[in-house]
């Protein structure tokens, strides 16, 4: 039973482009939500996050947006530069202190 | 401020032996998680410690144990290890008194069973 979803393997976008990357899930407990990126063989890394009493979020290049009718949520990143070629992760988190679950990740690739 | 360290970085076992992996969190975050990653079954959370004490638990078996000493340090024990066991293996602190914190990773230890 997978509680957050990434439905997109794979993402492929030009250089100065808008990249969106989705993530639904399914437990209506969730109430806190993240996006980590990742290289191979490394620790992800912490982008940005959203709590569920918002419904949008801003940090520079990167917007989370947050749907909660939906149970999705979408991670916009304004320009897309070659240096965000990178695994993305959502995960979510609901009353269960320190247990975050992860959606199955997309590949982001942005062409030069 | 450092962030999260885990030693060692790489290890080779053979099935049967046990293995000790270790995590240093930030300083002042008195949560620390564990996670497998695996190409199959991507990111699945172990356990977690606060406090001294696991506040929560995945779905893994026995053979999977951890404890945190006083002053917030992490180690994972997994025993009779097992092919399947091969994984990148992840720690992550949060300041934690709330199931929002954020959670910060760290490198992670590549651990291969032969």
């Amino acid at each position: 039973d997978q509680q957050v979803k990434q439905n997109s393997p794979s993402l492929s976008v030009q250089e100065g482009r808008i990249s969106i990357l989705n993530c639904d899930y399914t437990n209506s407990m969730f109430d806190y939500f993240l996006w980590y990126k990742k290289y191979p063989a490394e620790g992800p890394t912490f982008l940005i996050s959203i709590s569920s009493i918002k419904d949008k979020n801003e940090d520079g290049r990167f917007t989370v947006f947050l749907n909660k009718s939906a149970k999705h949520l979408s991670l916009h990143i304004v320009p897309s530069q070659p240096g965000d070629s990178a695994v993305y992760f959502c995960a979510a988190t609901g009353n269960q202190g320190g247990k975050l679950i992860f959606g199955q990740g997309t590949e982001l690739s942005v062409k030069p | 401020k450092a962030g999260v360290t885990q030693t060692p970085r790489y290890l080779i076992k053979t099935r049967g032996q046990q293995v000790t992996l270790s995590c240093s969190p930030i300083s002042g975050h008195r949560s620390v998680s564990w996670y497998q990653q695996t190409p199959g079954q991507g990111l699945q959370f172990l356990f977690e410690y606060f406090s001294e004490t696991q506040r929560n638990k995945g779905n893994f078996p026995g053979r999977f144990s951890g404890r945190q000493f006083s002053n917030s340090r992490s180690e994972m024990n997994v025993s009779t290890l097992e092919l399947g066991d091969s994984a990148l293996y992840l720690c992550a602190s949060s300041l934690a008194d709330r199931g929002t914190d954020t959670q910060y990773f760290g490198p992670g230890t590549r651990l291969t069973v032969l």
